[in-house]
């Protein structure tokens, strides 16, 4: 089974450009949780879809969106960036949902430089 | 007060130390997870714990709901073990989110 993927795996962009994010979830996997992990700091959740509804939002602003398509796959949005929007962005997915325990598969990230 | 802490921060060892990292939280989970994080960013999942302990290899995860507390452990330690080990809970406060322990670095000396 391949695994979590992301693209693009790195990505440079300039201050107040948009950015869009994608990830493949593992087949048959229908949660995907987006996290950011900036230098030094640990990941900081952004939000989880699941069967292509946000069930979770972590505190970010609202540049930061997201969506999930009928197949699973996910796409993150950042507008109108700023320099501290350069982090590792993971995405994760996992089997089921809500109120279940269960194991999360990490892609390898996308890494954002904003200039 | 965060609510998953992790310690030690930082910790350094020779090859073959019997290694600990230790988890504490304070909210009502459904599990937790252990996960392994190397130079580069991949992440993997190493355990998913809900109750007792679980074995892989040379790495033990231990939890004990009753005191809100974990420990992993490798024994044997290898500079390939090297890596920032991170902690983190599916909480039942929070919608089922999973919170995160700032991570431990641990680099393993030959």
């Amino acid at each position: 089974k391949a695994g979590v993927t992301q693209t693009p795996r790195y990505l440079i962009k300039t201050r107040g450009q948009q950015v869009t994010l994608s990830c493949s979830p593992i087949s048959g996997h229908r949660s995907v949780s987006w996290y950011q992990q900036t230098p030094g700091q640990g990941l900081q959740f952004l939000f989880e879809y699941f069967s292509e509804t946000q069930r979770n939002k972590g505190n970010f602003p609202g540049r930061f969106s997201g969506r999930q398509f009928s197949n699973s796959r996910s796409e993150m949005n950042v507008s109108t960036l700023e320099l501290g929007d350069s982090a590792l962005y993971l995405c994760a997915s996992s089997l089921v949902g809500q109120g279940v325990s269960n194991e999360q598969f990490f892609g390898p990230g996308t890494r954002l430089t904003v200039l | 007060k965060n609510e998953v802490e992790q310690s030690p921060q930082n910790l350094t060892a020779q090859e073959g130390e019997f290694i600990t990292i230790n988890c504490s939280y304070s909210v009502g989970i459904s599990a937790l997870h252990w996960l392994q994080q190397h130079p580069g960013g991949g992440i993997v999942s190493l355990f998913m714990l809900s109750s007792g302990k679980k074995k892989h290899g040379r790495l033990i995860a231990t939890i004990n709901i009753q005191e809100k507390h974990s420990s992993l452990h490798i024994t044997a330690s290898h500079p390939r073990d090297s890596a920032v080990y991170i902690c983190a809970v599916r909480s039942l406060d929070s919608n089922y989110q999973l919170i995160w322990g700032a991570g431990t670095k641990l680099i393993i000396k030959p």
